[in-house]
């Protein structure tokens, strides 16, 4: 079945750190990827996507590559801020049932 | 995007009672689902509500438990019945726009606590 695994949290970082949460995935066919962010408080919101190999999805200043021969979808961002401070999670979507699956979710604590 | 509201936003119920969870869209759509967040855990997909037809369930969600309706385009309800502390956590509702484009938008979550 399909799975996604992204690294444990908390992450701390410092305000202008550079950030990147891994994530990889198991699945049959050829997924959709996105990455989901929930901030404290809030509902789950749409971050990023990529459908199909090599192709970058970005926002926010947030990018991730989809890469097919790793099975990789890592989050990255060049310089964090402390209103990034939020719980990351990164999804698949494969099929025509439009289910997603979810990873465990990583938290992201930025200090000044 | 589409906006979705549920109703209620938090709820605290008795064990052994039942609570029907509403998710409204200011558009149509053609696919709704339900989703649990357990605390501090991940979301996992209940059931795709189906319009004018019964829902689909994942393994480990069966219809006794979470009755599921979707009367037409816009509006869906969950009621977990029957409830007991084990079922305390975040149910979300999310809609796919008939786009093409694959994104799921989520509503804001019901946060449920059964004592």
């Amino acid at each position: 079945g399909n799975s996604v695994t992204q690294m444990e949290g908390p992450v701390t970082l410092s305000e202008e750190a550079f950030l990147t949460i891994n994530c990889t995935y198991t699945a049959t066919g050829y997924p959709s990827l996105f990455w989901y962010v929930q901030y404290p408080g809030e509902g789950l919101q749409l971050l990023l996507k990529a459908t199909k190999a090599d192709d970058k999805g970005s926002n926010k200043g947030f990018e991730a590559t989809y890469r097919k021969e790793t099975t990789s979808f890592h989050l990255e961002k060049g310089s964090v801020q402390v209103s990034d401070s939020a719980v990351y999670f990164c999804a698949l979507m494969s099929g025509t049932a439009s289910k997603l699956t979810f990873g465990t979710g990583t938290r992201l604590q930025v200090t000044l | 995007s589409a906006v979705i509201s549920q109703k209620p936003s938090r709820d605290i119920c008795q064990r052994g009672t039942s609570l029907t969870i509403q998710c409204q869209v200011d558009s149509q759509v053609t696919m709704m689902f339900w989703y649990r967040q357990q605390p501090g855990q991940s979301l996992t997909l209940i059931a795709t509500a189906n319009q004018g037809s019964e829902a689909t369930y994942e393994s480990g969600f069966v219809i006794d438990k979470f009755p599921i309706s979707r009367p037409n385009l816009t509006f869906s309800t969950l009621t977990v019945s029957n409830m007991s502390p084990e079922d305390s956590s975040i149910y979300l509702c999310s809609v796919e726009e008939p786009t093409g484009r694959y994104e799921q938008y989520f509503g804001p979550g019901t946060r449920l606590t059964v004592t």
